[in-house]
């Protein structure tokens, strides 16, 4: 079990669907992220939020829409996607800082685009 | 070149072994990361150093500052050991990590 709860586990869209990526933590942190993760490489960073504002968004595309509605829920809202979107999608959170406090992920979303 | 390297990308140990992972890095640093990753899962932060040495169970961290060079030990290795370990840096000025491109371990009965 960890502290950061995805929520689906798993998640088959089409191309014209729109999908909802959730993420809550109850740690107080207030650092929270996503990352992409592709098989075989290692996690890409897309989004960070700090003080339930957005602070990096690392040129993803905009059919990818992140939403923090409070210090504890992290979104990802997707539409349009496209089939080498199909990743493992992570969700992290952390204290605040400069990269000096480690982060805490959550088990991820496998998501198949069709 | 990539910021942060690992060595081997591969690795295989019979149970019991003492395994040692490489990473070293190229940017200043604020603090290094080793992260384990099992198949299908989730990550789990094992390690964060800025100096010195860490210890927790049968795993051990070290991290050379001069040198830009962190290693992560496994004592008495076990199959659960079995698992993607990857080393990440920060930079200091956001809370953004630079991955290594990991290790992959298996450890056999």
């Amino acid at each position: 079990d960890t502290e950061v709860t995805q929520t689906p586990k798993h998640l088959v869209m089409g191309m014209t669907n729109k999908k909802s990526l959730k993420c809550e933590q109850h740690m107080g942190h207030r650092a929270m992220y996503w990352y992409k993760q592709k098989a075989k490489k290692p996690p890409e960073l897309m989004f960070v939020y700090s003080y339930e504002k957005l602070s990096i968004n690392e040129s993803v595309p905009s059919r990818f829409s992140p939403e923090c509605p409070n210090s504890s829920l992290l979104n990802l809202h997707l539409h349009a996607l496209q089939p080498e979107d199909s990743a493992l999608y992570l969700c992290a959170s952390s204290h605040v800082g400069t990269g000096d406090q480690p982060q805490h992920f959550g088990d991820g979303t496998r998501l198949s685009i069709l | 070149k990539n910021e942060v390297e690992q060595s081997p990308q591969n690795l295989t140990a019979q149970e019991g072994e003492f395994i040692t992972i490489n990473c070293s890095y190229s940017v200043g640093i604020s603090a290094l990361h080793w992260l384990q990753q099992h198949p299908g899962g989730g990550i789990v932060s094992l390690f964060m150093l800025s100096s010195g040495k860490k210890k927790h169970g049968r795993l051990i961290a070290t991290i050379n500052i001069q040198e830009k060079h962190s290693s992560l030990h496994i004592t008495a290795s076990h199959p659960r050991d079995s698992a993607v370990y990857i080393c990440a840096v920060s930079t200091g000025f956001t809370d953004k990590l630079i991955f290594g491109t990991g290790t992959r371990l298996q450890v056999f009965p």
